[in-house]
């Protein structure tokens, strides 16, 4: 089945720091690839998407490039904010052989940035 | 601005009761879904329904029912709660896929049992 391994938190940096979270998936035919944050308090919101390999998907100086050859699409941005803290889950969507597409979600990455 | 609304923020249950958890959106979606996020495991899927009176099991839907009589409304129900059901439940939907599926979330219920 579909699955979604991710970088194991808690990630802690300092303001303006580069960021990477890694995230590798495997899944069958071809999938789109999402991140998603949660910050405090809140449900998870889109942060970007990729639908096909090699497109990059980016929101809020966040980017992430959908590597097919590695099945990998890792977070990055260069220079974090204090505001950035939050968890971070990567996901992907397949169609599967049989039944209806959904989302598969990684354990999820906190991220905290002290000032 | 696009809004899933999940009825209880917090609830606190005893055991062996019947819990239900509402969800509505006012996106016109057709599928919805509830997940469980536990500290160190994500979100896991517990069920999902592409469309009304439809659905399906997710990864983890031992001990929970579904029902969705209308579009807009998805109910998680507990038929008889156990503290290893304490967690924090999330509802999602989204449009029908279209190569390009993207998630709304409510805020989350997070349910104790005691």
């Amino acid at each position: 089945g579909n699955s979604v391994t991710q970088m194991e938190g808690p990630v802690t940096l300092s303001e303006e720091a580069f960021l990477t979270i890694n995230c590798t998936y495997t899944a069958t035919g071809y999938p789109s690839l999402f991140w998603y944050v949660q910050y405090p308090g809140e449900g998870l919101q889109l942060l970007l998407k990729a639908t096909k390999a090699d497109d990059k998907g980016s929101n809020k100086g966040f980017e992430a490039t959908y590597r097919k050859e590695t099945t990998s699409f890792h977070l990055e941005k260069g220079s974090v904010q204090v505001s950035d803290s939050a968890v971070y889950f990567c996901a992907l969507s397949a169609a599967p052989e049989f039944g209806n597409e959904k989302l598969t979600f990684g354990t999820g990455t906190r991220l905290t940035i002290i000032p | 601005d696009v809004k899933v609304t999940q009825s209880s923020r917090y609830l606190v249950k005893r055991t062996g009761e019947k819990v239900f958890l509402e969800c509505v959106q006012d996106m016109d979606h057709e599928n919805m879904f509830w997940y469980r996020q536990d500290p160190g495991l994500g979100l896991r899927l517990i069920y999902f329904s592409y469309d009304v009176k439809m659905k399906e099991k997710g990864d983890i839907p031992e001990g929970y029912s579904v029902s969705r009589e209308k579009k807009e409304r998805f109910s998680l129900i507990l038929e008889s709660a156990s503290t290893n059901q304490t967690s924090m439940y999330l509802c999602a939907s989204s449009l029908i896929w279209a190569g390009n599926t993207e998630a709304f979330f409510g805020q989350g219920t997070r349910l104790t049992v005691v």
